[in-house]
């Protein structure tokens, strides 16, 4: 089946590292994107890449990086930078054709 | 800045009546609007959607009104069901800009459907 995969659905980290959040899709879409729910903000958007090798910043980039080597994957790093990384992250792909997006099933990343 | 918003946190109504969720935004260059429901710990499921040319785009139980002069849309369920109890994201984007696709989103209702 096509869609978005992401992993690992849950995840804890001590304060200060690093961790890599994995996106994966198989719908052959050229956007990608990466989003943060914190309760009461709804959805807001860290990174997106419309190309392979190309990305841009979204509107809370700080404390993010990602990369875009292959038209399937975009991973999302959480630096140790992020002052307040817990949170519900989403990564989300489309084909730029409706805006509409199709999004994974989510990672929770908490941080102790 | 706060450029779309869902005012009410939540709404719970009963069975077979009808939902209205309502959505505001306040960039003028948004011209493409998107419903998206949530279930708990899982991604947001596309919904429903309307181009700033149109006033109305209706999808079986769903329905979605567009007035431009109040940039205000609303989503309406008719007749409601329990199964419809989820979170509700309105989005808009500039569907004609370069960033056409990154969605800006409200901060969702959560709705109750009791049976």
């Amino acid at each position: 089946d096509g869609g978005i995969t992401q992993s690992p659905k849950y995840l804890f980290r001590k304060e200060g590292q690093n961790v890599t959040l994995s996106c994966e899709q198989n719908l052959n879409h050229d956007a990608m994107y990466w989003y943060r729910q914190d309760p009461g903000q709804g959805l807001r958007l860290i990174y997106y890449s419309q190309i392979v090798n190309d990305f841009q910043k979204g509107d809370i980039a700080e404390g993010y990086s990602v990369s875009r080597e292959k038209k399937e994957s975009f991973p999302l790093t959480v630096t140790s930078a992020q002052k307040n990384p817990t949170a519900f992250y989403l990564c989300a792909s489309s084909n730029g054709g409706t805006g509409e997006l199709f999004f994974g099933e989510g990672s929770r990343l908490t941080v102790l | 800045d706060q450029q779309v918003k869902q005012n009410s946190p939540s709404l719970s109504v009963q069975e077979g009546r009808i939902s209205i969720l309502n959505c505001d935004y306040t960039n003028s260059m948004f011209d493409y609007f998107l419903w998206y429901k949530k279930y708990p710990a899982e991604g947001p499921t596309f919904l429903i959607s309307i181009s700033s040319i149109k006033d109305k785009n209706e999808d079986g139980r769903f329905t979605v009104f567009l007035n431009k002069s109040a940039k205000h849309l609303s989503l309406h369920i008719v007749p409601s069901q329990p199964g419809d109890s989820a979170v509700y994201f309105c989005a808009a984007c500039n569907a004609g800009g370069t960033s056409y696709g990154k969605l800006t989103f409200g901060q969702g209702t959560i709705l109750t459907v009791h049976p």
